[in-house]
């Protein structure tokens, strides 16, 4: 079954710190990654997918396939990075997305 | 962003009574989606559908029931519902020859006393 791993429920740094958001995957295939990010009380937004190999907001995510991992990074946090993160998976052979738990990164002045 | 709404927006109802909860997309995606929100659970899939009447289950649809007459629309009901129900509920959609990407609907946040 496929599963998504995020094991941080909450992540606090200082800003101008740096910031790994960690997520595994189980899934025996090849999956297409995501991470979605949630501001407060707003609605689910495409942060980046691992497809892209794109920067967005200064984040990076690597998929590693050896180690079933998709972890998100940003060497330096903003104060406006504060939000839930959500990793998500799908399959070739579904559209269904499958989330993990979520992690809310607090980033403080 | 403005392309899919949802309402309402917040709801209170009582244990026992049905509640719709409207989604509606303009993009005319094929695929749309129902999931719940919970501390602790991050997004769970109830139902989705593929096209129009075409539906269905996901991970956690018991209690739940929706259409999907319309490719626009894809209404949730909650046919009696439960105090377990209260959640925040987000519909997206998706078009596989756009990328794969879903997007999301504001959230309805329902409260069952």
């Amino acid at each position: 079954a496929q599963r998504v791993t995020q094991p941080e429920k909450l992540l606090s740094v200082f800003k101008g710190a740096p910031v790994e958001l960690k997520c595994n995957y189980s899934y025996s295939g090849s999956p297409e990654l995501f991470w979605y990010v949630q501001y407060s009380r707003q609605r689910l937004q495409l942060l980046l997918r691992h497809i892209s190999r794109e920067s967005i907001k200064g984040f990076t995510a690597d998929l590693n396939k050896g180690e079933t991992s998709f972890h998100l990074k940003k060497p330096f946090a903003q104060e406006e990075d504060s939000a839930m993160y959500y990793c998500a998976l799908s399959t070739l052979r579904t559209d269904k997305l499958i989330f993990g738990t979520g992690t809310r990164l607090q980033v403080f002045p | 962003d403005a392309g899919i709404t949802q309402s309402p927006r917040y709801k209170i109802t009582e244990t026992g009574r049905q509640v719709t909860l409207m989604c509606h997309q303009t993009w005319s995606h094929s695929y749309m989606f129902w999931y719940r929100q919970d501390l602790g659970h991050g997004l769970r899939l109830i139902y989705y559908s593929a096209a129009a009447d075409i539906t269905d289950k996901g991970e956690v649809p018991d209690g739940y029931v929706v259409s999907r007459s319309k490719t626009e629309n894809f209404p949730l009901t909650l046919e009696s519902a439960t105090r377990s129900q209260t959640s925040v509920y987000f519909c997206a959609s998706h078009e596989r020859a756009q990328g794969g990407t879903q997007y999301f609907g504001p959230g309805t946040r329902l409260l069952v006393l």
